[in-house]
């Protein structure tokens, strides 16, 4: 499968505990994008990468949020001190580049991580 | 702020009815409108419009962008209770996607 995969694909956690979700993008996808999602929204940025480098972060992004793409390849999302409010679908994609400059820019989802927070 | 808004909130058909779904959005930097089908996990790609009026097809749907007047529609012909998801618009701009909060569709046999 050369698709986005992201694991783990549920995660129930007790309040106050930290958790950590994995992303690997698409093969020579240099873009990586972090987005949350509650029931009855649409997916809200979080965060996204450029090869390595963390180049924006939304407002959404308290510091108990930190994600990480050491090698420019997969990314990491940790969510320190989880609550309630947390609980949602964490949802990864990647591009090739900027989505719209030039052919084959599309930006692909993984499955998404659902987390629910006790 | 960049905002994408999506009309109806919510659709109820019959199989075999066309239907047409509205996103508008004003995104500054503007580059490409994206539709997204979600059925209970992650959005799966339809289109990626960054061109005024050049319809872009994929047997049953089609999409097409207004870059003057800022919206996009997305029809579906002929709809089947597969077609039975939510839709999502999302506006790029140079560093993210911004979606709007869908269009509900329920297709009834």
């Amino acid at each position: 499968d050369t698709g986005v995969s992201q694991n783990p694909r549920h995660k129930i956690t007790k309040r106050g505990q930290n958790v950590t979700f994995r992303c690997d993008p698409i093969s020579e996808h240099n873009r990586l994008y972090w987005y949350r999602q509650t029931l009855g929204q649409g997916p809200e940025f979080l965060t996204y990468f450029q090869n390595e480098a963390q180049l924006e972060k939304s407002r959404l992004l308290s510091d108990r949020f930190s994600a990480e793409r050491p090698k420019g390849s997969f990314s990491t999302l940790e969510i320190q001190r989880t609550e309630q409010g947390d609980s949602a679908m964490y949802l990864c994609a990647s591009s090739l580049g900027p989505v719209g400059q030039g052919m084959n820019t599309e930006a692909f989802f993984g499955q998404g991580t659902r987390l629910t927070v006790v | 702020e960049d905002k994408v808004v999506q009309s109806p909130l919510s659709l109820v058909v019959h199989e075999g009815d066309t239907v047409t779904l509205n996103c508008s959005y004003e995104v500054t930097n503007f580059r490409s409108l994206l539709w997204y089908k979600q059925e209970k996990k992650a959005p799966t790609f339809l289109f990626m419009l960054t061109s005024s009026g050049i319809e872009k097809k994929s047997g049953r749907l089609s999409s097409i962008l207004d870059k003057k007047e800022l919206f996009s529609i997305l029809n579906i012909t002929a709809t089947q209770t597969g077609d039975s998801a939510i839709y999502l618009c999302a506006g790029h701009n140079t560093d993210k996607l911004i979606f709007g909060t869908g269009t509900r569709l329920q297709v009834f046999p």
